[in-house]
C-alpha cells in the first residue's frame, strides 16, 4: 500500500510557540522522495523541502527543521518560533517512481498572535 | 525558478455548459503534467496524468469524457470540464514535471464556481 498519515488534523498554536507537524508514510518503493507543502488560504501551494530516501541526514532551514527516520518511515516537520504567517496547512507527500506524489490529508495550522 | 501558470485562476459558469482551464510551465519543458481536484478541507486528489503527444491517463473513478485533457505542446496542458455541474465546483490545480530536473511544479489553482 501506498498512503500517508497526517494524524494531527488541526493544530492551533500561539506565536512563538515551536510546533512539530507528523508525517508517516507508506511505500512499495525502495527508492523515493519525499516533499512537504504548505497550503496557505490563497490555494497555491507553496513547495518548502524534497528530500531523498538514501539522504536520512537531518535539515534546518531557518525557522524550519526536519527529521527523517527512515527506519520508522516518518519525516517530521518542526516550525521553531511559530509567526502568524505560518499558518496554513501542511501536506506531506512521498512520491515513488511513478512521479505520482501520494498525499495525506494535511496538518491544518493556526497560529495566533 | 520554474514557473507554472494556471488561467483563468477563477471562472463561474452556467450549470451544462463548458469550461477551459489552461496550465502553462513558463521556462521549461514538461514532458508530464498532472491534474488535481481538491475539495474545500480536503487533500488534492490526482484527476488524471498528461504525457505530451500522447492520451491522458485517468485515474479511478475520473470520467475522462467530462474531464478532457489535451496536452499537445511541452510547455501547455489543457483541461476542459463538459457540461459541468454544481458538483463539479471545486479548486483546480496543474502541476509539472520538468523534463530535465525531473521537478515537479504547482500552477497557483483555478477556482471552478458551477451555478
Amino acid at each position: 500500500a501506498q498512503k500517508v498519515t497526517q494524524a494531527q488534523t488541526e493544530i492551533s498554536v500561539v506565536e512563538k510557540e515551536d510546533v512539530t507537524l507528523d508525517c508517516v508514510y507508506e511505500t512499495r518503493d525502495t527508492t523515493y522522495y519525499l516533499f512537504w507543502y504548505k497550503q496557505p488560504p490563497s490555494g497555491e501551494l507553496v513547495f518548502l523541502i524534497r528530500r531523498n530516501s538514501f539522504d536520512e541526514q537531518n535539515e534546518i532551514s531557518g525557522r524550519y527543521s526536519w527529521n527523517f527516520q527512515k527506519s520508522t518511515s516518518s519525516f517530521n516537520f518542526t516550525i521553531t518560533a511559530s509567526q502568524v504567517v505560518d499558518s496554513a496547512v501542511y501536506f506531506c507527500a512521498p512520491r515513488g517512481n511513478n512521479r505520482k506524489l501520494i498525499w495525506g490529508l494535511g496538518t491544518s495550522l493556526a497560529v495566533n498572535p | 525558478g520554474a514557473v507554472v501558470s494556471q488561467h483563468p485562476s477563477w471562472v463561474i459558469c452556467k450549470s451544462g455548459t463548458s469550461v477551459k482551464i489552461e496550465c502553462r510551465s513558463l521556462d521549461f519543458q514538461a514532458t508530464t503534467m498532472f491534474w488535481y481536484r481538491q475539495f474545500p478541507k480536503q487533500s488534492l486528489m490526482l484527476m488524471a496524468t498528461s504525457n505530451e503527444g500522447s492520451k491522458a491517463t485517468y485515474e479511478q473513478g475520473v470520467e475522462k469524457d467530462k474531464f478532457l485533457i489535451n496536452h499537445a505542446s511541452l510547455t501547455l496542458s489543457t483541461l476542459t470540464v463538459t457540461s459541468a455541474h454544481p458538483e463539479d465546483s471545486s479548486f483546480y490545480i496543474c502541476s509539472a514535471l520538468s523534463g530535465s530536473s525531473y521537478e515537479q511544479y504547482f500552477g497557483p489553482g483555478t477556482r471552478l464556481t458551477v451555478t
